[in-house]
């Protein structure tokens, strides 16, 4: 069965510090997303990696994936109040999807 | 382009009685997906459909949900009989094809009395 972890289930961090969320997972998969959720809000898709060393960048955020330790990172550089959401990853593998637990990111000033 | 509209918004409903949900995905996206998020969890998939054909229910209760999508555009989810165990909020998504990036409505918070 597919199972997804994300770590750390919450973050505070500082305005301007830079930070990783780790997704680990634990069967093949042939895609993995990442989306963003603002309190009482619905999902945003934010980055789709579909190859082993793929990495996507927007703004602040950089996503990168390693198919073979089963391991997405999204990294958030200089971090602003703005980004301050709930980052889940899912993974796909054929018709399954699987969300991780989400990580509630807050930055303070 | 309009987003996927859902409704409605909020349902309260006493346990043992039944609940439907509508959804309307955006337009020319041939697969739909419904989605169960309980307070504090991620997203867990309930059913997907492509056009009008079920791709995977493999994680819907189907002792008491079930989905339609008739003629491969809008889609409802019922519940029926409702458990207290079912108080979430229900997500719609859907996609241009199966394994794209997926828009989200912004879900049915249901509550069970």
């Amino acid at each position: 069965e597919l199972k997804v972890e994300q770590n750390p289930l919450f973050l505070s961090m500082q305005e301007g510090k830079n930070y990783t969320i780790y997704c680990n997972y634990s069967t093949t998969s042939d895609r993995l997303y990442w989306y963003r959720q603002d309190p009482g809000k619905s999902l945003e898709s934010l980055f789709v990696l579909l190859s082993n060393g793929a990495v996507k960048q927007e703004g602040r955020l950089m996503a990168s994936l390693d198919t073979k330790a089963r391991l997405s990172t999204l990294h958030i550089t200089a971090a602003v109040h703005d980004l301050s959401a709930t980052y889940f990853c899912a993974v796909g593998n054929n018709n399954d999807m699987r969300f991780g637990a989400g990580t509630r990111l807050t930055v303070k000033p | 382009e309009a987003g996927v509209a859902q409704s409605p918004r909020y349902k309260i409903i006493e346990k043992r009685q039944s609940v439907a949900f509508w959804c309307n995905p955006i337009s020319g996206h041939a697969t739909l997906y419904w989605y169960q998020q309980i307070l504090g969890q991620g997203p867990k998939l309930l059913i997907q459909f492509q056009n009008n054909g079920v791709v995977d229910d493999s994680q819907l209760p189907k002792d008491r949900f079930s989905a339609e999508r008739l003629k491969g555009v809008d889609s409802t989810l019922k519940i029926q009989p409702a458990k207290l165990e079912d108080s979430a909020v229900y997500l719609c998504a859907s996609s241009l094809y199966l394994r794209q990036p997926q828009h989200f409505g912004d879900g049915t918070r249901l509550s069970i009395l």
